[in-house]
């Protein structure tokens, strides 16, 4: 069964610091995976997605994804981090059923201290 | 588009009492879920229509949880006699369906429920 594990739960930061969240995936099918993200008192919005093609995926506000297909892996990245960063981010990817419905990691909270 | 609406935002209820909430998807989505958010987890699915139809259904929806789609357009999800496990947000969102981004999708802000 489709899966998703997210390594980190809690990561604190300062400003400018570089961030990468690990993400593993279990999926039989054709690999489609995202990243979503959480801001405080908001609602899960899109970061960034993979489909196919290059496997450096680049999302909204600066960050970018890496699908490695060898190591089950699509860690987030960003060179430098920003307060207004602070939030949760979920790993997620696509049920074994051909509904779409989404199967999500148990999601990390990334703290950027000013 | 507009987005993904629901309402209401927050639901406080006691146990044992019926409560529904109302999911509005982006206008030309055929495909809409329900997700249930508990605090430290990711989302997890409870349900999917496509246009009207209710096609798939989770282990977590129980017989006390309902949903429909009528004409494929808002939908409502209804918990009969609540319970306090039941506290949750509960998250709709809506999709195309098609390439090239059939599973690309958008949620709303959620709803809420408190079961005291």
């Amino acid at each position: 069964a489709q899966s998703v594990s997210q390594h980190n739960h809690h990561v604190i930061l300062s400003e400018a610091a570089s961030l990468e969240l690990g993400c593993n995936y279990s999926y039989g099918g054709t690999v489609n995976l995202f990243w979503y993200v959480q801001y405080p008192g908001q609602h899960l919005q899109l970061l960034l997605k993979y489909f196919s093609g290059d496997p450096l995926v680049k999302g909204i506000k600066g960050f970018e994804a890496e699908f490695i297909k060898s190591k089950f892996s699509f860690n987030l990245r960003k060179p430098s981090v920003q307060w207004s960063d602070t939030a949760e981010y979920f790993c997620a990817v696509p049920g074994s059923s051909n509904t779409g419905k989404l199967i999500f990691g148990q999601g990390t909270t990334l703290q950027v201290k000013p | 588009d507009t987005g993904v609406s629901q309402n209401p935002r927050h639901k406080i209820t006691k146990r044992g009492q019926n409560v529904t909430f109302r999911c509005d998807p982006i206008s030309e989505h055929n495909r809409l879920y329900w997700y249930r958010q508990t605090l430290g987890q990711g989302p997890e699915f409870l349900t999917y229509f496509q246009n009207e139809a209710q096609l798939e259904k989770s282990r977590l929806l129980s017989d006390r949880f309902s949903a429909e789609r009528p004409k494929g357009s808002f939908s409502t999800l209804e918990i009969q006699r609540t319970e306090q496990g039941d506290s949750a947000m509960y998250l709709c969102a809506s999709s195309r369906g098609t390439a090239p981004n059939p599973y690309e999708q958008y949620f709303g802000p959620g709803t809420r429920l408190t079961v005291t």
